[in-house]
């Protein structure tokens, strides 16, 4: 049971537009949100992660939404660029005690295009 | 700072053999994990530590998997005895509790 799922396989946008890159959770318990970046033949990196107690966090060109209502969050890169190229992971847990649990979506490609 | 640090980067073993792959955590951090990715299944978290101790090993797919930590600064993984279908990449990654950081892997291939 796919508890983070990430529907679109994979994602092709023009350099210089907004790349959109949807995530759905079905565990209403899940209270952290993350995003992870991935090349080829190296481990994920670590983007941009949102408590559930917000609704959109920042950090340049990368912004996460959290609509908690839909258990939907989205990343946007605005402007894409060529080497954001990669796959690109959702991820949840739930805080809860010693949990750091992640459950991870199986990913969508992003391909930008010169 | 040094990230993550995993050995091997590739490994190419026959079935039937004892793998062992090792990784060292971010320098600080007290919590460790080890991945598993396959095209199938995307990445499985297999077992986690927080202070040397292990947390959750409910991903451990069986017992010819073990994971030890003996101090802070070096967890292992071990195969014994490996299977094909062991074939994958692994992962190791450290924590403070927040956002996790991922070594290079190791890409096994038991033939």
């Amino acid at each position: 049971d796919q508890q983070v799922k990430q529907n679109s396989p994979s994602l092709s946008v023009q350099e210089g537009r907004i790349s959109i890159l949807n995530c759905d959770y079905t565990n209403s318990m899940f209270d952290y949100f993350l995003w992870y970046k991935k090349y080829p033949a190296e481990g994920p990196t670590f983007l941009i992660s949102i408590s559930s107690i917000k609704d959109k966090n920042e950090d340049g060109r990368f912004t996460v939404f959290l609509n908690k209502s839909a258990k939907h969050l989205s990343l946007h890169i605005v402007p894409s660029q060529p080497g954001d190229s990669a796959v690109y992971f959702c991820a949840a847990s739930t805080n809860a005690g010693n949990n750091r649990k992640l459950i991870w979506g199986l990913g969508t490609s992003l391909a930008v295009n010169p | 700072d040094a990230g993550v640090i995993q050995s091997p980067r590739h490994e190419v073993t026959e079935m039937g053999q004892e793998v062992t792959l090792r990784c060292k955590p971010i320098s600080g951090h007290d919590y460790l994990f080890w991945y598993r990715q396959t095209m199938m299944r995307g990445l499985e978290l297999l077992i986690y530590f927080n202070n040397n101790v292990p947390i959750d090993d409910s991903g451990m797919p069986e017992d010819r998997f073990s994971a030890k930590m003996p101090n802070a600064s070096f967890s292992t993984l071990k195969i014994q005895p490996s299977e094909p279908r062991d074939s994958a990449v692994y992962f190791c990654a450290s924590s403070l509790g927040g956002p996790q950081y991922f070594g290079p892997g190791t890409r096994l291939l038991v033939l």
